[in-house]
């Protein structure tokens, strides 16, 4: 399948700071999503992206669909405690395949006070 | 309203016993899917359904068994299940098979003694 490299794998960082993770792949698609997964719990979508170029704003997040369509950043700014989870990457091609999902590896954040 | 609800929360079972998880949306969603995750993994595709009919199974050991009811409903009935089928189980949907973004549930966790 499509292998996809998310970094970094884990992020320890105190309270107000700036986040910034990112996603590669070998292979292009034409949707790209951000997840977040809190302990024993479901992922919750973030951010779509559909076009290539697009940046989108969700409150301190933002992300941005790659020119290339083989990558893909999030932002959070000024970070706090609830920002901590998992944060999962997902390519996607829509319209074929019955829409798979292609998941990074995750970048675990720790937010301290 | 994105919501997809999933009982139980948590489930121990044996590996003789037969249990069942069960995943439910109301959002006239017409794709809906099985996904298996571990511990600090993304999640992993078991079973797609879509528009009620069986439409990708990824090699899944027959001791699991996914049923959709409805369109409202989906199963995962569970037989001799070994202890490394022990994780978290996640279901999604979408509005259709491959055009459009994912939405999770919270997720079973399922311990097999």
């Amino acid at each position: 399948g499509q292998q996809l490299n998310q970094s970094p794998q884990s992020m320890f960082i105190q309270e107000g700071e700036d986040v910034s993770m990112n996603c590669t792949s070998s292979s292009i698609f034409n949707t790209w999503l951000w997840y977040k997964q809190d302990p024993g719990e479901g992922p919750v979508l973030l951010i779509a992206l559909y076009k290539a170029g697009e940046l989108t704003s969700n409150g301190r997040l933002t992300a941005q669909f790659g020119i290339t369509r083989k990558d893909s950043f999030l932002n959070i700014s000024a970070s706090i405690p609830s920002d901590v989870g998992i944060y999962f990457c997902a390519g996607q091609n829509r319209g074929s395949t019955l829409g798979r999902l292609y998941f990074g590896r995750g970048t675990q954040l720790t937010v301290w006070p | 309203d994105t919501e997809v609800t999933q009982t139980p929360k948590h489930l121990v079972m044996g590996m003789t016993n037969k249990k069942s998880l069960k995943c439910e949306q109301h959002m006239g969603h017409r794709a809906m899917y099985w996904y298996k995750q571990k511990a600090k993994k993304p999640p992993e595709l078991m079973f797609v359904y879509s528009y009620e009919k069986l439409s990708i199974n990824e090699s899944v050991p027959s001791r699991f068994s996914p049923e959709c009811p409805n369109s409202s409903l989906l199963n995962l009935h569970l037989h001799a299940l070994q202890p490394e089928d022990s994780a978290l189980y996640l279901c999604a949907s979408s509005r259709t098979p491959n055009q459009e973004t994912q939405y999770f549930g919270p997720g079973t966790r399922l311990l097999v003694l």
